[in-house]
């Protein structure tokens, strides 16, 4: 079975700061694909990255970077430069190679106050 | 930019009423899913949909929910008699692939229905 922890559940920071998102799966697959999705409060679920699970490479994206290590089984993601904008909820996911679902974090919940 | 669309992105309903949730997935895709969530909590899968037929469900699917295809474009999801415990926010999702090779990577979602039982 899979399964995906998210240990916290809000986070408040003021803006211009960085924030590291933490999220730790279980899977028995060696393939895999790890997710990211943020959920503005106006509650849809906006793709941020995927990545397989053979994939290390640390990955940037303008002010957001995705740190996965097999070794500790985690996909982190890090938010520079913290925006109010970037409040919202966010989700870590994993979908193995023989599932048919994603299976969600509990999601963090992420303030960013000006 | 492909979308996947939902219909209504609100609806009310009273307890023991029937509801049907629209989707209209993209256009090529093969691969169809019903994902929940109640409010404040995670993302939940409810079934997945391939070939006219479900491929996998999970126990939070009982025989109050039914999926079909009705017509080649639209992706229901039926809820025989609500429950107060029913509301939340149905998403719909649609891949081309089958999540084994990959597909799921390429998934999209819609913008979701909330679905409120009074």
């Amino acid at each position: 079975a899979q399964k995906v922890t998210q240990a916290q559940t809000e986070i408040s920071v003021v803006e211009k700061e960085d924030v590291t998102l933490d999220c730790v799966y279980e899977t028995r697959d060696t393939t895999y694909y790890l997710f990211w999705y943020k959920q503005p409060p106006s509650g849809e679920l906006v793709f941020l990255i995927r990545r397989n699970s053979f994939d290390e490479q640390n990955e940037i994206s303008g002010r957001y970077s995705w740190n996965f290590q097999k070794s500790t089984s985690s996909f982190n993601f890090t938010i520079t430069a913290s925006q109010v904008v970037d409040s919202a909820v966010y989700f870590c996911a994993l979908i193995d190679n023989a599932g048919n679902m994603l299976t969600f974090g509990g999601g963090t919940r992420l303030m960013v106050k000006p | 930019e492909p979308e996947v669309t939902q219909t209504p992105s609100h609806q009310v309903t009273q307890m023991g009423q029937e509801v049907i949730l629209r989707c209209v997935p993209i256009s090529n895709h093969l691969y169809f899913y019903w994902y929940r969530q109640i409010l404040g909590q995670k993302v939940e899968f409810l079934v997945s949909f391939y070939n006219n037929e479900i491929s996998e469900k999970s126990e939070i699917f009982d025989d109050q929910f039914s999926v079909e295809r009705p017509d080649g474009s639209n992706f229901t999801l039926k809820i025989r008699s609500t429950k107060l415990e029913d509301s939340a926010m149905y998403f719909c999702a649609s891949t081309l692939f089958p999540p084994g090779q990959g597909g799921y990577a390429e998934a999209f979602f819609g913008q979701g229905t909330r679905l409120t039982v009074v």
